[in-house]
Formats: C-alpha cells, sequence, structure tokens
C-alpha cells in the first residue's frame, strides 16, 4: 500500500526556519518525482515545489524560490522541503504527493501544518 | 503556464447528479487534468484523470459513481447518485513537466 506520511510542522516566529519530512512507503521512491502542495486555512491548493525521481530536476513556485529548499534522500525512502526566512503568508497545512507514472499527483499525505506567527 | 478555472460552488440533491467544470486556459486546451476530492477536514485525495479526447484514468477506490468526460477547453467530473459524503471540495490539476497548477476548487453542497 502506497503510503506518505509528512512531519516536521509547528509553530515558527517570522524569519524563522523549519525542516519538513515526507516518509515515504509502497513503491519504488527513486522510480517517482515528489511534490509539495500546501493549503493556506480556508483557501484553496498552491503547488510548491517538486523534485524529480533522481533528484536531478527541481522546481519551485514563484512565492517561495530563494527560500524554500526540497531535496530527497532515495536510501531512506524520504523527501524533505527546508523553509528559510519564513512569512506570515507561508501559514498551511503542507502536503506530500507522490507524481505517478503519466504525471498527476496520485497519492498525498495527510499533510502537517506550518504556523508562521510571533 | 496554464491556468484552470472552475466555479465557486454547485449543489444538488441526494441521489441526484452534479457535473464540475474545469477550464483551460488558451493554448493550453490539449493538456491533461486530474480531479481530487477533498472532504471536510482531510487531506486531498486522487479522482480520476482526464485527456482532451475523453479518455481516462479512475484511482483505485474511486466509485463509479464518478465519471469524466472532455469538450474543447473543458474538462468535466459528474457525480451520479450523490451521496452525503460527496460535500466536498474538488480541486482540478495540471502540469508542465513536474510545475503544477492547481484550479481554485468548487464546493459541492449535497442538499
Amino acid at each position: 500500500e502506497v503510503q506518505v506520511v509528512e512531519s516536521g510542522g509547528g509553530l515558527v516566529q517570522p524569519g524563522g526556519s523549519l525542516r519538513l519530512s515526507c516518509a515515504a512507503s509502497g513503491f519504488i521512491f527513486s522510480s517517482y518525482g515528489m511534490s509539495w502542495v500546501r493549503q493556506a486555512p480556508g483557501k484553496g491548493l498552491e503547488w510548491v515545489s517538486s523534485i524529480s525521481g533522481s533528484g536531478a530536476n527541481i522546481f519551485y513556485a514563484d512565492s517561495v524560490k530563494g527560500r524554500f529548499t526540497v531535496t530527497r534522500d532515495n536510501s531512506r525512502n524520504t523527501l524533505y522541503l527546508y523553509m528559510n526566512n519564513l512569512r506570515a503568508e507561508d501559514t498551511a497545512i503542507f502536503y506530500c504527493a507522490k507524481i505517478g507514472s503519466t504525471s498527476h499527483s496520485d497519492y498525498w499525505g495527510r499533510g502537517t501544518l506550518v504556523t508562521v506567527s510571533s | 503556464q496554464p491556468v484552470l478555472t472552475q466555479s465557486s460552488s454547485a449543489s444538488a440533491s441526494l441521489g441526484s447528479s452534479v457535473k464540475l467544470t474545469c477550464t483551460l486556459s488558451s493554448g493550453h486546451r490539449t493538456y491533461i487534468i486530474a480531479w481530487h476530492q477533498q472532504q471536510p477536514g482531510k487531506a486531498p485525495r486522487y479522482l480520476m484523470k482526464v485527456e482532451s479526447s475523453g479518455s481516462y484514468n479512475k484511482g483505485s477506490d474511486t466509485p463509479d459513481r464518478f465519471s469524466v468526460s472532455s469538450s474543447g477547453a473543458d474538462r468535466y467530473l459528474t457525480i451520479s447518485n450523490l451521496q452525503s459524503e460527496d460535500e466536498a471540495d474538488y480541486y482540478c490539476e495540471t502540469w508542465d513537466s513536474y510545475t503544477r497548477v492547481f484550479g481554485g476548487g468548487t464546493k459541492v453542497t449535497v442538499l
């Protein structure tokens, strides 16, 4: 059974940093791209970042470019999102999603809540 | 970069049908889109994907009451025999390589 489980969320002050993790199981992790998608309170889904299976191709939304870094450790079946210089508008539930073989998001985690507030 | 447009809300009676629309921006009419359901307080889950030809792929847990179709720049999700658990937000998604785009979502209310 495919599972992706996020962790690492919490309360952080503006300007602070946080590292999110996404532990994957039930599929050959290195063969699939992965994405981070966030959802601000009461809002819709917003794509944040994606990384290819090998880690060679990485993409970011303009809203996080230069502040967030996505990496993956295929030996640990884990995806990471390093978030720096956090702002109040980054407050959201962050979801990890597997990218399927035909490029759509086919499995989602339950999400981890990031709150940026003083 | 494609843009996806969805109506903000839709409603229908228990046991009836509702048809949701996701419209692709000009120049992106041939793009494949995926539909996701997000029940209140839960994570999104993949429902189905539909191509411009109308061919589709269904998620392993997606009930047969859900179907998709396509016409020009529009991609449709139809929910038949509406159940109370279908009350949720529905998002369409498309992509350019690894870059993803989501529509604003449609909130479905079951009357």
